[in-house]
């Protein structure tokens, strides 16, 4: 099994769409979850962190379940502009080992 | 406040030739990732160093790759004898001690 996964995609939506992104990870003993997104031939980008209690920005909402191992993002009201790769991010100890999932690909469509 | 800072953007070399990629962490940053990502494929962790200090190389190559970070300025990796395979972009991330890596905007390798 591999160290993080995430759903296979891409995710072709039309704008204004609720598009959700799951993302599990396999070392219980992990300590922090990031999501990131990545355009085209750039550099990864933080797009939040993800905490215990759930977490929302504007459109974007994370929520953590720690039993589960489990780790979503929820975009509403999708924008041309949110068209990107979304990686899931797992920190598994204090000693900044970061694991990135394989990403999802997003396409939101006019 | 300068962001992670990598160098050259783009890089253009023969096969058997070195390649250097040059990395300077965000301002109070002391942890360095070196990634690797082929074109349409997920980031490949590298190496994760410290100043002075190699923490974890597990994903490094075993040959012709090597990485420092000293205690002054920026991180190099470098690549010897490079070979078409090595051909990918190359990113450079930063983080302080329990916070989110930062990249670079990343150096495109191309080996002709």
């Amino acid at each position: 099994r591999k160290e993080v996964e995430q759903d296979p995609g891409p995710f072709n939506v039309p704008e204004g769409a609720t598009v959700a992104f799951n993302c599990t990870y396999s070392n219980s003993a992990s300590q922090s979850f990031f999501w990131y997104r990545q355009d085209c031939r750039k550099e990864p980008k933080l797009l939040m962190s993800v905490y215990s209690s759930g977490n929302e920005d504007g459109r974007f909402t994370a929520q953590l379940n720690r039993a589960s191992q489990y780790i979503s993002l929820l975009i509403r009201d999708s924008k041309l502009s949110d068209s990107a790769t979304y990686l899931c991010v797992v920190n598994q100890n204090y000693g900044q080992n970061f694991v990135f999932g394989p990403g999802t690909r997003l396409s939101v469509l006019p | 406040n300068a962001g992670v800072m990598q160098n050259p953007r783009h890089l253009v070399r023969r096969r058997g030739q070195e390649a250097r990629l040059r990395c300077s962490p965000m301002k109070g940053h002391s942890h360095v990732y070196w990634y690797r990502q082929l074109p349409e494929e997920g980031l490949k962790f590298m190496v994760y160093l410290q100043k002075e200090n190699i923490i974890d190389e597990s994903g490094m190559p075993k040959e012709r790759f090597s990485a420092e970070f000293p205690k002054e300025g920026p991180s190099i990796l470098r690549i010897q004898q490079v070979v078409r395979g090595d051909s990918a972009a190359y990113f450079c991330a930063s983080s302080q001690v329990n916070s989110p890596l930062h990249f670079g905007n990343g150096t495109r390798l191309t080996v002709t």
